[in-house]
């Protein structure tokens, strides 16, 4: 069965500092992936997505990038966060349209 | 711009009747809609989804309609109960694999 994994669930950073989330997906290939940011007010947005290993698309201008280094692994990245970074942060995957997410993680910038 | 609308907030329903969700779609191009249910501190689960082609889909206490012509979905959940307290979240994909979800109702079933 699939399965998909993202941490840390919390993190708690100072502002200008860098940030990594990672999520790994386990028990399917090629699998499309995302980030979402959970936002008071917005739902769910959308922030990246990714159909194939070095390829990704971003939907939101921001202080925020991502990487897919390997088929199953997707990196949320900043170089350095603002207080506005914070927020709830989801990866998901899919293989068809209907998508899988992870736990989340509770990102506060301080 | 908000592709996908859920113009509600929050919904209040007694414990047995029916709640309803309501979702606006503006792209015509969206051919895929889903609903999840998320809980605090948790990822959204899935819960129902339809195609275009269809106007009706039923699993259980849900059922989701699809109102193409209006852009138009909505969720029943019958009888509610109070584990179905949670937000709801629309979605919709256009096909190239990309999923936009609408800001969430926050269902509260009062006993």
């Amino acid at each position: 069965s699939q399965t998909i994994h993202q941490w840390p669930a919390t993190l708690v950073q100072p502002v200008g500092s860098p940030l990594s989330l990672e999520c790994t997906v386990e028990g399917t290939s090629n699998p499309n992936l995302y980030w979402y940011r959970q936002a008071a007010g917005r739902g769910l947005q959308l922030l990246f997505y990714s159909v194939g290993i070095g390829q990704i698309s971003s939907e939101v201008p921001q202080n925020l990038s991502a990487s897919r280094p390997q088929d199953r692994q997707f990196i949320l990245s900043s170089k350095k966060l603002l207080l506005s970074d914070s927020g709830f942060y989801l990866c998901a995957w899919s293989v068809f349209s209907e998508a899988f997410f992870g736990q989340g993680t509770r990102l506060t910038v301080v | 711009d908000q592709q996908v609308k859920q113009n509600s907030p929050s919904l209040s329903v007694q414990e047995g009747r029916i709640s309803i969700l309501n979702c606006d779609y503006t792209n015509s191009m969206f051919d895929y809609f889903l609903w999840y249910k998320k809980y605090p501190a948790e990822g959204p689960t899935f819960l129902i989804s339809i195609s275009s082609i269809k106007d009706k889909n039923e699993d259980g206490r849900f059922t989701v309609f699809l109102n193409k012509s209006a852009k138009h979905l909505s969720l029943h959940i019958v009888p509610s109960q109070p584990g179905d307290s949670a937000v709801y979240f629309c979605a919709a994909s256009d096909g190239a694999q990309k999923l936009v979800f609408g800001q969430g109702t926050r269902l509260t079933i009062n006993p």
